[in-house]
């Protein structure tokens, strides 16, 4: 079936640095790519998302990526802070059955 | 606005018990998901409601899960009997459109269910 993969599954950076979460994913029909963060004990909350018609698209911070040809995406965190330690989860929306396809996660870690 | 509501937030019950999760959605969102996240996966769908329809459950247990949302508003999701594995987190989400369009999933909390 589809999938979406995404790595890695922990990430520790130290505060004021970058970091960078990665997906790919397998259905070539995929047009819409959200990311979400959850933090503990909180449901998950859309931070930043991409349609296929755009390569890059930044809010203040966050910075999302895609490439269609080679299915993946990625998030970019610059100036990272301690309110940004949580699980980051990257999806992709299937239009063929009106699903989004979740990745595993990835825990990010803010070091101060 | 208020948020997508969940309650109980947490559950402990023995296998082959039942147990039965409650939704309230965002007012006026016409779409409603409930998702089951295993601890260090992402979330599964298990169904999805538009209105008081069932859109997608191809996920859903039937043998001992079910989903009904009365009047198009709230949900309920049941589980009877409970197995070991079900200890999960389980989600509900709600958007604003139909299937189709690509609209923002607003989650609740969830209820965390332990099965003994």
């Amino acid at each position: 079936g589809e999938n979406v993969e995404q790595h890695p599954s922990t990430l520790s950076v130290q505060e004021g640095d970058s970091a960078v979460i990665k997906c790919t994913y397998s259905d070539s029909a995929s047009n819409y790519f959200p990311w979400y963060k959850q933090e503990l004990g909180k449901g998950p909350q859309l931070i930043i998302d991409i349609r296929s018609n755009v390569g890059e698209k930044k809010d203040q911070r966050i910075a999302v990526t895609l490439n269609k040809t080679a299915k993946h995406f990625s998030l970019h965190i610059t100036e990272t802070q301690p309110e940004d330690s949580a699980v980051y989860f990257c999806a992709a929306y299937m239009d063929s059955n009106y699903q989004l396809i979740w990745g595993a996660g990835t825990k990010l870690i803010i070091k101060p | 606005e208020a948020g997508v509501a969940q309650s109980p937030r947490y559950k402990i019950i023995e296998k082959r018990q039942s147990v039965a999760f409650w939704c309230n959605p965002i007012s006026g969102h016409a779409t409603l998901y409930w998702y089951q996240q295993i601890l260090g996966q992402g979330p599964k769908l298990l169904i999805q409601f538009q209105n008081n329809g069932v859109v997608d459950d191809s996920q859903l247990p039937k043998d001992r899960f079910s989903a009904e949302r009365l009047k198009g508003v709230d949900s309920t999701l049941k589980i009877q009997p409970a197995k070991l594995e079900d200890s999960a987190v389980y989600l509900c989400a709600s958007s604003s459109t139909g299937t189709g369009v690509y609209n923002e999933q607003f989650f609740g909390p969830g209820t965390r269910l332990t099965v003994l």
